[in-house]
Parts: structure tokens; sequence; C-alpha cells
């Protein structure tokens, strides 16, 4: 998608080994949100920021940390992966995190085995 | 938990026809948004409303919203085969500023 970008698209990782999904935008957008994507729970908020250095937690954060070092980077840490951590991320950007629609990027489909 | 719930869980129409999508939300809002979601990509945003809005159109999108009901319905006229896709709603709460998702509905248009 235009302005965001994720990487890397696919990963295989062991359980118990650390992992970093990287979030990259172009938009100098303030507002930038961790979603996990499983079926039957839609898109549930992982960890979001507010700006640089700015970060809060959202539904699901247990086992995941974030940090936002820049504006155009967002990233998301498994400090120890789990086969529940199997699912598909998705960052994604806004403007103003209430007025404005998202910008979604393409996702992460991550497998933990 | 989810703060939307969207309803029909799935839905199956042919080229041409009308569908209609509905979500239930449970908390005061500052808006609600659609999203859509073609199979294996990210979610693009169709339409924001906001709680003082009643309806909104977009091109073939019509969306209402009624805050005491705490309820809001797409329509997609005339539907095509590529609007297949999952459509989710989502909502901003009051004095928030992130997105909640329901569930999806899955919208199947056959030629």
């Amino acid at each position: 998608d235009a302005g965001i970008t994720q990487s890397p698209r696919h990963k295989v990782t062991e359980t118990g080994t650390p992992v970093t999904l990287r979030c990259h935008q172009t938009e100098n957008h303030r507002y930038m949100y961790w979603y996990r994507q499983d079926p039957g729970h839609g898109l549930r908020l992982i960890h979001y920021s507010y700006g640089v250095k700015d970060t809060d937690k959202g539904e699901v954060s247990d086992g995941y940390s974030v940090s936002r070092s820049k504006t155009e980077d967002f990233l998301l840490t498994l400090e120890s992966a789990t086969s529940s951590q199997t699912s598909v991320y998705f960052c994604a950007i806004s403007e103003t995190g209430q007025e404005s629609g998202y910008t979604f990027g393409s996702g992460t489909r991550l497998t933990v085995v | 938990s989810q703060q939307g719930e969207e309803d029909p869980q799935a839905l199956s129409i042919q080229e041409g026809e009308n569908a209609t999508m509905n979500c239930s939300y449970k908390t005061s809002i500052n808006n609600l948004q659609w999203y859509r979601q073609n199979s294996g990509r990210g979610l693009v945003h169709l339409i924001l409303i906001r709680s003082n809005e009643r309806e909104k159109h977009s091109g073939r999108l019509r969306v209402t919203l009624d805050t005491s009901k705490k309820s809001s319905s797409l329509l997609i006229t005339a539907s095509r085969a590529a609007d297949t896709a999952s459509y989710f709603c989502a909502t901003v709460p009051g004095g928030g500023n992130k997105l909640t998702f329901g569930t999806g509905t899955q919208l199947k248009v056959e030629l």
C-alpha cells in the first residue's frame, strides 16, 4: 500500500526465538498501530504509538513489545515467540488517530513452529 | 473484546443485486468506519461517518448510523464480482484515538 510497507511479508520461526517485525511509513503520520488478525477474531490491537517514543498497550499486548525511535518506523517484537502468536500482523497509520481513516500495510504472515 | 459485531457473518448474492451489512457496537463513539479486505491483502478504508451524521454516500456505498441503537449499516448497490471481499466496521470511542474492529462480513458476489 502506498506510503506504508511491512517487512518481512512472510516468516517462519521456532518457538522461543525473538522476532521483530518492521513497519515503515513515508506519510509523516503521527499515529502508528500494530494489529493481529486471526480467524473468528477480526483485527485486535496489540500496541500503538502516538509519537516518537510514545507508545501504549492495546487489547492483546502480552508477549509483545514495540519501539518507535523515528517517526517513520514502528517495530513490533515478540520477545519469545509462541505458537499462539502465529497470525497475520498488520501495521496501520493515521494522521489524527480519530478523524481520519487508517492506511494499512499488506501484512506479515508469521508462523511459529 | 470486540467493540463491533457484523451481521451477517457471510453473504452470497448475484451480481447486480444490493448487499446490506449491519454493525452493532457497545460504547459511545466519535465515529464509525467501514473497511474492505480482499483475500490475502490489507484493509482499505471505505468511508467514515461521524457520530452526529445519520447517512453518508460514496459512489455505490451508502452508510447509515443510528447512535440511539448503536448500529450502522453498509449498503453496496448494484454489486459486482469485484466487490467480493470481507467488510469490517470499526469504531473510535469518544475521546479515544484507536480503532476497534468487528469480526467482519464475508461478501461473495457471483456472476
